[in-house]
């Protein structure tokens, strides 16, 4: 079975604060992608990041990183210095073939 | 170069009526995804298009449910007869390709609420 778990619901943090949302997955497959997308109050998902199962390298891009651990299989994803535009809702992601498998989302609240 | 649209963005319908969602993908993206997440809960894979076919539709949740792609550009989704539990916001995505290794563009979704 497929499964992608986002076990934070909410978080709230202040502003410049650093924040992890925390992705937990299941698959059997040895290939296989995983993506984080935002979705902001406009509606639309918006891709951040894809990594592939072979590529454990951490990634940076400005403030955003993120984290893959296939050992706990995990794909953690972190916001340095927080600002109120990253509000919205992260949903990381499993595909494999042209399924995406959704984590139920983790809603960031970033407090001036 | 457009993304991909989704009309309308809000939908209220009452039980029992009929409602057809409609969704634009990216120009030349032969591949379509619909997906939709009910309140609370995981955002769920609906159907494949590659162009005009149907891929695969495992995730269509009844017979109520009817999607087209006439022409391999727009689809439509239609809801006949909409019941209580399909209140939820549907995604549209398309890619260029198809497989695991390409990125998905997604619409705003259509909020389809049943009373």
């Amino acid at each position: 079975a497929q499964k992608v778990t986002q076990a934070q619901t909410e978080i709230s943090v202040v502003e410049k604060e650093d924040v992890t949302l925390d992705c937990v997955y299941e698959t059997r497959d040895t290939t296989y992608y995983l993506f984080w997308y935002k979705q902001p109050p406009s509606g639309e998902l918006v891709f951040l990041i894809r990594r592939n199962s072979f590529d454990e390298q951490n990634e940076i891009s400005g403030r955003y990183s993120w984290n893959f651990q296939k050992s706990t299989s995990s794909f953690n994803f972190t916001i340095t210095a927080s600002q109120v535009v990253d509000s919205a809702v992260y949903f990381c992601a499993l595909r494999r073939d042209d399924k995406i498998i959704f984590g139920k989302g983790t809603r960031l609240h970033i407090l001036p | 170069e457009a993304g991909v649209t989704q009309f309308p963005s809000h939908s209220v319908i009452e039980k029992g009526q009929t409602v057809t969602l409609r969704c634009d993908p990216i120009s030349g993206h032969d591949n379509l995804y619909w997906y939709r997440r009910v309140m609370g809960k995981e955002i769920k894979f609906l159907l494949h298009f590659v162009k005009e076919s149907k891929q695969d539709e495992s995730g269509m949740p009844n017979n109520r449910f009817l999607a087209e792609r006439t022409g391999g550009t727009y689809s439509t989704l239609k809801v006949q007869p909409a019941e209580l539990e399909d209140s939820g916001v549907y995604f549209c995505a398309s890619s260029l390709w198809g497989g695991a290794n390409t990125e998905a563009f997604f619409g705003q979704g259509t909020r389809l609420t049943v009373v």
